[in-house]
């Protein structure tokens, strides 16, 4: 079955360092996106992208990045983690505009100490 | 971008009742609203959508209705059940292919 996976699931990682999130899906979708999760701000969408070497920032999209190599993934690179990026970061991906449906990954849960 | 408005934050309901949870979105030009459920250490899932051209959808036990003029769109649960406790999230779309989601609902229900 087509899937979307995020790695890792869980890390600690401490301020100043890089840290990259995996985001890895099977469909073959050309939309893909980056949320963060946080109490109170529900999803917050971070960059985006529609197709290989497209990228696009989003709301929050402050001491992130993204790259878009391939079909496939779309991994989400923190330049110098600080830890207002403590957070739940959800991986989605989608087949075209006519339709709604975003794929959402399990989560990668960080922790900036 | 678009702002997407979501209350309650949090709701209790007694097995049995219904539920509503109400968004409304600043876009006039948005024309879909999906709602989307999130269970415990998941991701979440699509779980009903409606369109502008439509101003109220039904599946099974869950029912979404839209007002384009006032711009909101509300979520109906009817019968809650225990598997119904989870975190629902309305969303609305931007200018391009992207969407922007409400803070989220906690919905329990009590058996």
């Amino acid at each position: 079955d087509a899937e979307i996976t995020q790695s890792p699931r869980h890390k600690i990682t401490e301020t100043g360092r890089q840290v990259t999130l995996a985001c890895h899906q099977t469909w073959n979708h050309n939309n893909m996106f980056w949320y963060r999760q946080d109490l109170g701000h529900g999803l917050r969408l971070i960059h985006y992208s529609y197709g290989v070497q497209d990228t696009n920032k989003g709301e929050v999209s402050d001491g992130y990045s993204v790259s878009r190599s391939n079909t496939e993934d779309l991994p989400l690179t923190l330049e110098s983690a600080a830890s207002s990026q403590t957070s739940v970061y959800f991986c989605a991906s989608k087949a075209s505009e006519n339709t709604g449906e975003l794929f959402f990954g399990e989560g990668s849960r960080l922790t900036v100490l | 971008g678009e702002n997407v408005e979501q209350h309650p934050s949090t709701l209790s309901v007694q097995e049995g009742d219904s539920a509503v949870i109400k968004c409304t979105y600043s876009d006039s030009a948005s024309n879909y609203f999906p709602w989307y459920k999130q269970e415990l250490g998941k991701g979440p899932q699509l779980i009903i959508d409606i369109r502008s051209n439509v101003g109220e959808k039904k599946d099974q036990r869950i029912a979404v209705t839209l007002n384009k003029t006032a711009k909101h769109f509300s979520l109906h649960i009817t019968e809650t059940q225990p598997e119904d406790s989870a975190v629902y999230f309305c969303a609305a779309p931007g200018t391009g292919n992207q969407f922007y989601f409400g803070t989220g609902t906690s919905l329990t229900v009590i058996p």
